[in-house]
């Protein structure tokens, strides 16, 4: 079946340091990759999506690139605020429809 | 993006008693309903998929006659927890998404404890 698999957590960053958060993920056919974050208290929210191979989703710094050949969608952004401190999920859909099927979550502490 | 809420936020209840959360898309019409339950440390995992006004669609292993998911309207569906026990402790998150969007939006969440 579906999976994805992230690197465990937390993370603990300064403030501007470079992120990355792995995330590799294994699929029947061809998914669409996302990933979300949660912040404290709220529910998850869509960062950024890629639909296919190649494509480059970016939101808010944040960047990842689909990489069919690694099965590989790692979440970047080069300079980290405290305001991201977040868990983050990364998640692929399958089939055409809205299931989603979940990493289980990164959580990333930025401090000053 | 569209809001979706759920009440209550934590609810704490006695074995073999029964608890109802709601979930409320509160500024969209959400075709389809989904059901998570995640435990500390693991991802989201999906229990059930409703549609407004059909009958729920249950992931393998999850008991339907326990887990009952009520989805009468566009903008609310309920989920409940029947004859709660302690292993049934956990933090439930519902999600909702409409006709022409997969985009799924989620609530804050509900955590339950059973005593």
């Amino acid at each position: 079946g579906d999976s994805v698999t992230q690197m465990e957590g937390p993370v603990t960053l300064s403030e501007e340091a470079f992120l990355t958060i792995n995330c590799t993920y294994t699929a029947t056919g061809y998914p669409s990759l996302f990933w979300y974050v949660q912040y404290p208290g709220e529910g998850l929210q869509l960062l950024l999506k890629a639909t296919k191979a190649d494509d480059k989703g970016s939101n808010k710094g944040f960047e990842a690139t689909y990489r069919k050949e690694t099965t590989s969608f790692h979440l970047e952004k080069g300079s980290v605020q405290v305001s991201d401190s977040a868990v983050y999920f990364c998640a692929l859909s399958t089939g055409g429809g809205n299931k989603l099927t979940f990493g289980t979550g990164t959580q990333l502490k930025v401090e000053l | 993006g569209a809001v979706v809420s759920q009440h209550p936020s934590r609810v704490i209840c006695k074995s073999g008693t029964s608890v109802k959360i709601e979930c409320r898309s509160l500024d969209f019409q959400a075709t389809t309903m989904f059901w998570y339950r995640q435990f500390p440390k693991k991802s989201l995992m999906l229990m059930a998929t409703s549609n407004e006004g059909s009958k729920a669609t249950y992931e393998q292993g999850v008991e339907k006659d326990k887990f009952l998911i009520n989805h009468a309207s566009l903008t609310l569906s309920t989920l409940t927890v029947t004859s709660a026990h302690p292993e049934d402790s956990s933090f439930y998150i519902c999600s909702g998404a409409g006709l022409t969007s997969y985009e799924q939006y989620f609530g804050p969440g509900t955590r339950l404890t059973v005593t």
